[in-house]
């Protein structure tokens, strides 16, 4: 099955502790995203990517890093400079060109900082 | 204010009840969707339109280009459609602004 899976599903960790949140897609999609989901706000863009190698933040990308080496995967890393990351994290995806821009979202991942 | 706003937050139904959730946008856009968020917090794609009317199953979504309007209606509400539903708009390619959702409660 096509799909986005995200992992872990739970995840926590200690304040002062990078973390990697993993995201990898087999839709065949350019165009990834990650998002942060916080209670009673938004969906916000924290970067997005569109082609391997290439990529660019989003609304709130301070704190937060990425790489896209494989079209596959998008791995998003909440850094030790994140002053919140207590939230939850979605991972989608999308055909690139068109101007509609369907996503295609992951299961997320909800990160608590201890 | 928010350039995706909708209306009401927090709505509580009935099962067999016609429910509408409604979204204003203060944006050009080139299309609009509709998703749902369950309890376990994935995303599902329910409509993508740019203009009219779309229907699938119990679910009708509507959109008023002129107006920046759309409305998400449910027929026949049941407790298996209590989630969050949250619009969105795509203003350029690369971009979707959210709103903040409606939770949706429908009861026995």
């Amino acid at each position: 099955d096509g799909g986005i899976t995200q992992s872990p599903k739970y995840l926590f960790r200690k304040e002062g502790q990078n973390v990697t949140l993993s995201c990898e897609q087999n839709l065949n999609h350019d165009a990834m995203y990650w998002y942060r989901q916080d209670p009673g706000q938004g969906l916000r863009l924290i970067y997005y990517s569109q082609i391997v190698n290439d990529f660019q933040k989003g609304d709130i990308a301070e704190g937060y890093s990425v790489s896209r080496e494989k079209k596959e995967s998008f791995p998003l890393t909440v850094t030790s400079a994140q002053k919140n990351p207590t939230a939850f994290y979605l991972c989608a995806s999308s055909i690139v060109g068109g101007s509609n821009n369907e996503q295609f979202f992951g299961p997320g991942t909800r990160l608590t900082v201890l | 204010k928010n350039e995706v706003e909708q209306s009401p937050q927090n709505l509580t139904a009935q099962e067999g009840e016609f429910i509408t959730i409604n979204c204003s946008y203060s944006v050009g856009i080139s299309a609009l969707h509709w998703l749902q968020q369950h309890p376990g917090g994935g995303i599902v794609s329910l409509f993508m339109l740019s203009s009219g009317k779309k229907k699938h199953g119990r679910l009708i979504a509507t959109i008023n280009i002129q107006e920046k309007h759309s409305s998400l209606h449910i027929t026949a509400s049941h407790p298996r459609d209590s989630a969050v539903y949250i619009c969105a708009v795509s203003s350029t390619a690369s971009k979707l602004t959210f709103g903040t959702g409606t939770r949706l409660q429908v009861t026995l």
